[in-house]
């Protein structure tokens, strides 16, 4: 069976720092994958999408890159954090019209 | 992409039927019709999914009336633990590569 894999789950990270959070997909190839956020109180923001390795697709301009360097890998960083950048991170993966969430990583940016 | 409207918030007891009403006005005919549940601190999980009439599963039932402008999630006798946020999500590709969860309801269980 498929599983989804995130780390870490919470994470403190002075302002200006860079930031990497990585996700990994067994189980399954060539899934799409999904980088979403959850700001305190409200609904999951879509950041990023890929369809495959190195294909990259951005919903939102931000402070924010991901990178899909092997076929069930899905990499979020930032080169200098935001105090914005706060919330809760959820990598997924699809298939068909199925979203298959991992179990987050909570970010504060102090 | 078809934009949904969901209560913020709904109360209940254990043991009653629940059922929660999403409004999606401007579906498009390839749309499907998608609820997640999503508990404090984790990922969303998928509950149901459908593009017309009724559907049902082991946890819950989905109905979509003829005009698919709206759908309701139907959970039988909730319990506590089935208090979460609950999101609506209408879209036809494959993957839904361009989706965006709204706010959700929240549905709060007492006993």
């Amino acid at each position: 069976s498929q599983t989804i894999h995130q780390w870490p789950a919470t994470l403190v990270q002075p302002v200006g720092s860079p930031l990497s959070l990585e996700c990994t997909v067994e189980g399954t190839s060539n899934p799409n994958l999904y980088w979403y956020r959850q700001a305190a109180g409200r609904g999951l923001q879509l950041l990023f999408y890929s369809v495959g390795i190195g294909q990259i697709s951005s919903e939102v301009p931000q402070n924010l890159s991901a990178s899909r360097p092997q076929d069930r890998q899905f990499i979020l960083s930032s080169k200098k954090l935001l105090l914005s950048d706060s919330g809760f991170y959820l990598c997924a993966w699809s298939e068909g019209r199925k979203l298959f969430f991992g179990s987050g990583t909570q970010l504060s940016v102090l | 992409l078809a934009k949904t409207t969901q209560p913020i918030s709904m109360d209940s007891y254990e043991g009653q039927e629940v059922n929660i009403t999403c409004s999606h006005n401007n579906i498009a005919t390839n749309d499907y019709i998608t609820w997640y549940q999503q508990f404090p601190s984790q990922g969303p999980r998928f509950i149901i999914q459908g593009y017309k009439t009724k559907v049902t599963n082991e946890v819950a039932s989905l109905f979509i009336p003829a005009d698919r402008k709206s759908s309701t999630l139907s959970l039988p006798r909730v319990s506590l633990s089935d208090t979460a946020v609950y999101y609506c999500l209408v879209g036809d590709r494959e993957g839904y590569s361009t989706l965006t969860f709204g706010k959700g309801t929240m549905l709060l269980v007492s006993p």
